[in-house]
């Protein structure tokens, strides 16, 4: 009950195309969804999170779309570029940023 | 403002040795994490401190790993005996207050052999 799980596993997309990452939960009492994004070699660095009680939240380039009615949650970056091109994972907490459980990661290549 | 600071950055040790890592956190960061992350997996973690006391240690295998954060600043993550399933990726990551956003360190690369 305190996974959660992340799909796809890795992804290419085109430069300018849309990635779409998506992440499912089971345990109702998680009240906060980051995403964060992490380079080979690297710590992860929060890109942007989400409470349930907003069903989207955008940030630049970046946007969660939350869906509490089936506990899932997705991450999508447009205009995806090179630089874009890292590992990302899903995240949900009970209490505000602690006691984080991680996804298992995609790995994102964004050929030019 | 500088981040949080990890070393060593790599280490490589054989299997029943002990091995020790050390994390300084930002500066004024009262909260403190250590996460293993095992190579093809999202970080878990091992223990949360709010200045020098332990706040969560549930999933720190207690018989092999310990950890202090004395002074409320700098910590030390250590293991003995170390066993081949400990290969990872030591990452240290602190907060201002516990429920502030994370900030990790670039980690500790644990192989051993």
């Amino acid at each position: 009950q305190q996974q959660v799980k992340q799909s796809p596993q890795s992804l290419i997309v085109q430069k300018g195309g849309i990635s779409i990452i998506n992440c499912a939960y089971e345990n109702t009492a998680f009240d906060y969804f980051p995403w964060y994004q992490q380079f080979p070699g690297k710590g992860p660095a929060l890109l942007i999170a989400i409470r349930p009680d907003v069903s989207e939240k955008k940030e630049g380039r970046f946007t969660i779309s939350f869906n509490k009615s089936a506990k899932q949650f997705s991450l999508h970056i447009m205009d995806s570029q090179p630089g874009d091109s890292a590992t990302y994972f899903c995240a949900a907490s009970v209490v505000g940023f602690q006691k984080l459980v991680f996804g298992t990661g995609t790995r994102l290549l964004v050929s030019p | 403002e500088a981040g949080v600071a990890q070393s060593p950055r790599y280490k490589i040790i054989e299997k029943r040795q002990s091995v020790a890592f050390w994390c300084n956190p930002i500066s004024g960061h009262a909260t403190l994490y250590w996460y293993q992350q095992i190579l093809g997996q999202g970080p878990k973690l091992l223990i949360q401190f709010q200045n020098n006391g332990v706040v969560d240690d549930s999933q720190l295998p207690k018989d092999r790993f310990s950890a202090e954060r004395l002074k409320g600043v700098d910590s030390t993550l250590k293991i003995q005996p170390a066993k081949l399933e400990d290969s990872a990726v030591y990452l240290c990551a602190s907060s201002y207050r516990a429920s502030q956003p994370q900030h990790f360190g670039d980690g500790t690369r644990l192989s051993i052999l």
